[in-house]
């Protein structure tokens, strides 16, 4: 049911950018990419979303290649408390029928 | 202060049982939902109440049975639990229905084994 691939892990050092990427290839022209993570053991928590343009806002960043066919989640600053799955999922806006795929389980060393 | 809660935390129970979890979020929002998270971590919904009336309802089998009785709580009743039902079920709010904000807050989760 997702329609989004991504790694199934990646490392990233602690106080470095995290970088993230997803694909999306069969995205339509009213999908949004949205981004949660799930941390061990809680519930799932908004990231940021967004439709073609670049977002920011105060947890990380949203880069939508210009094809709309891939993105790329960064959090600039990874801290330890960042470890957690990662989903991005497309979806009609307003749409609240979330499926969630496997997700990017995201390690930050120390 | 919890602002979407969950209780219990864990459920263990036998098979054809009947249980309740329970959801409370004192955000003020509209609308909740229940989702399941299986064993290969997909997150599915399975309902969403809109000001306590049922908005969506997947395939979910019928002795899946929410009930609201009021807009900050949402509860979910099991009838004759099987196995396959062990999961763990996370209840979510959001402002509105056709909402201008997109977050939804999820609660900490209901693990649900069956034996």
């Amino acid at each position: 049911d997702a329609k989004t691939t991504q790694p199934t892990s990646m490392d990233c050092a602690e106080g470095r950018a995290a970088n993230l990427p997803c694909n999306h290839s069969t995205i339509s022209g009213n999908e949004y990419v949205y981004w949660y993570r799930q941390i061990h053991s809680q519930g799932p928590q908004y990231i940021i979303h967004g439709l073609k343009n670049n977002e920011t806002n105060e947890m990380a960043s949203l880069i939508i290649t210009e094809d709309r066919k891939s993105s790329t989640l960064i959090l600039p600053h990874a801290t330890l408390r960042d470890t957690a799955v990662y989903y991005c999922i497309v979806r009609v806006r307003g749409d609240d029928k979330i499926i969630f795929g496997k997700g990017t389980r995201l390690h930050i060393l120390p | 202060d919890t602002a979407v809660s969950q209780t219990p935390k864990y459920l263990v129970t036998q098979m054809g049982n009947d249980k309740s979890i329970k959801c409370e979020q004192n955000l003020g929002h509209d609308t909740m939902y229940w989702y399941k998270q299986d064993s290969k971590k997909f997150l599915k919904i399975m309902f969403s109440y809109n000001n306590k009336e049922l908005i969506i309802n997947e395939t979910v089998p019928n002795r899946f049975s929410p009930k609201s009785p009021d807009k900050a709580h949402l509860n979910l009743h099991i009838n004759s639990l099987e196995l396959g039902d062990s999961a763990v079920y996370f209840c979510a709010s959001s402002q509105h229905w056709v909402r201008e904000t997109d977050t939804q807050y999820f609660g900490p989760g209901t693990r649900l084994t069956v034996l």
